[in-house]
């Protein structure tokens, strides 16, 4: 499985971009990386995956290293309601394997 | 769709008590997952299935049993429950390598 290194915490200024980062080194070449977050104590939300290429929805946009080592979440204007645990896990595409949570960024957003 | 649903919400044991945690799934996904978070932890898999009639231990297996019977269901065992089983359960399903879809957890205290 691979393993993924976050920072434990981090904060930002409400309106302005929140740079969430990972380390994936240890990623598969088939693995995409998935982004999830977790607001008090509900259950994990789907964010954002990609494989290779950047990508962008209506949440968030990611960005992935050319050696898809790390990567990295952006929140464009973060709001007081994207105070979460965001965990970052490597796994999907055609993997039946076990997905593994790790410990997560908690962002603090502040006003 | 209802997505994936748990019940019960809430649940109060005490030690050497058994019970089983239900989850289902309306979406036809082949992976099914349990997960525990303790306060303030990360997720920790207990148990997962990729399909009916096949199940695999994650990360903390022991005192619990699973089965899946049906694509839809994967209710969760505790055989004989202890205080250290006092925690919040997650299940989660996607499709094969696809986004998980959290349920609202079950809330489990062990006196």
């Amino acid at each position: 499985d691979a393993k993924t290194t976050q920072p434990p915490s981090m904060d930002c200024a409400e309106g302005r971009a929140a740079n969430l980062p990972c380390n994936h080194s240890t990623i598969s070449g088939n693995e995409y990386v998935y982004w999830y977050r977790q607001i008090h104590s509900q259950g994990p939300q789907y964010i954002i995956h990609g494989l290779k290429n950047n990508e962008t929805n209506e949440m968030a946009s990611l960005i992935i290293t050319e050696d898809r080592k790390s990567s990295t979440l952006i929140l464009p204007h973060a709001t007081l309601r994207d105070t979460a645990v965001y965990y970052c896990i490597p796994g999907g595409g055609s993997s039946a394997s076990k997905i593994i949570f790790g410990s997560g960024t908690r962002l603090s957003i502040r006003p | 769709n209802a997505g994936v649903t748990q019940t019960p919400k809430f649940q109060v044991l005490k030690t050497g008590q058994s019970m089983t945690l239900q989850c289902a799934q309306d979406m036809n996904h082949e992976y099914m997952s349990w997960y525990r978070q303790d306060p303030g932890m990360g997720l920790r898999l207990i148990h997962y299935s990729v399909g009916a009639g096949i199940t695999d231990q994650g990360e903390v297996p022991n005192g619990y049993n699973v089965s899946r019977s049906t694509t839809e269901d994967f209710p969760l065992r505790l055989l004989s429950a202890a205080p250290s089983q006092t925690s919040v359960y997650f299940c989660a399903s996607s499709l094969l390598g696809g986004t998980q879809y959290f349920g609202p957890g079950t809330r489990l205290t062990v006196l």
